[in-house]
């Protein structure tokens, strides 16, 4: 499996953008990435998830650069419920296999007011 | 509503006792997986079922036991063998989500503390 970078924190101003970089050099050419977050002591929630073309929903944009090897998630207006941590995560499409998702230690997005 | 419960979400057992984490579901989907996770760090598979009655180790099977006698339910017994037991102890399930693709659903989480 792809595995993936992320930076270990980073902090975002209230009602800015916060932009949180991925890198996946390793992804091969039929696996998606995943975005998840995780709010102190629940459990992991989707976010969005993407192929090569950039997607958008009510929840976050997913920038995917056209090598595929990195990936910026954006949360357009950062709020103070959004801190949490996040993680960047390559799998294959359509496979339950358990071996398909790797959850590094992601990024710890800290909302500032 | 349709998900994934977890019970109890705090648990506090005495060391060499084994204790059975709960995880139902009412998705319909076929896998389900047990992670672990500890302060800081990410999450680690210690077991997973693709389906009723078949189960395999992931990557900290040992001092853990599951079963699948049903496809809604999933459990976990942390065993007296395991010997840093304390953690967060997240149960999921893989299935189509709403946008088609498949997408891992989480329980909210059983905390184990072990003295």
């Amino acid at each position: 499996d792809a595995k993936t970078t992320q930076p270990t924190s980073m902090d975002c101003a209230e009602g800015r953008a916060a932009n949180l970089p991925c890198n996946h050099s390793t992804i091969s050419g039929n696996e998606y990435v995943y975005w998840y977050r995780q709010i102190h002591s629940q459990g992991p929630q989707y976010i969005i998830h993407g192929l090569k073309n950039n997607e958008t929903n009510e929840m976050a944009s997913l920038i995917i650069t056209e090598d595929r090897k990195s990936s910026t998630l954006i949360l357009p207006h950062a709020t103070l419920r959004d801190t949490a941590v996040y993680y960047c995560i390559v799998r294959g499409y359509g496979q339950t296999g358990a071996n398909n998702l790797f959850f590094g230690t992601g990024t710890r997005l800290t909302v500032i007011p | 509503d349709g998900g994934i419960t977890q019970s109890p979400k705090y648990l506090f057992r005495k060391e060499g006792q084994n204790v059975t984490l709960s995880c139902e579901q009412n998705l319909n989907h076929d896998a389900m997986y047990w992670y672990r996770q500890d302060p800081g760090q990410g999450l680690r598979l210690i077991y997973y079922s693709q389906i009723v009655n078949d189960f395999q180790k992931g990557d900290i099977a040992e001092g853990y036991s599951v079963s699948r006698e049903k496809k809604e339910s999933f459990p976990l017994t942390v065993t007296s063998a395991q010997k840093n037991p304390t953690a967060f102890y997240l149960c999921a399930s893989t299935g189509l989500g709403q946008t088609g693709s498949y997408e891992q659903y989480f329980g909210p989480g059983t905390r184990l503390t072990v003295t």
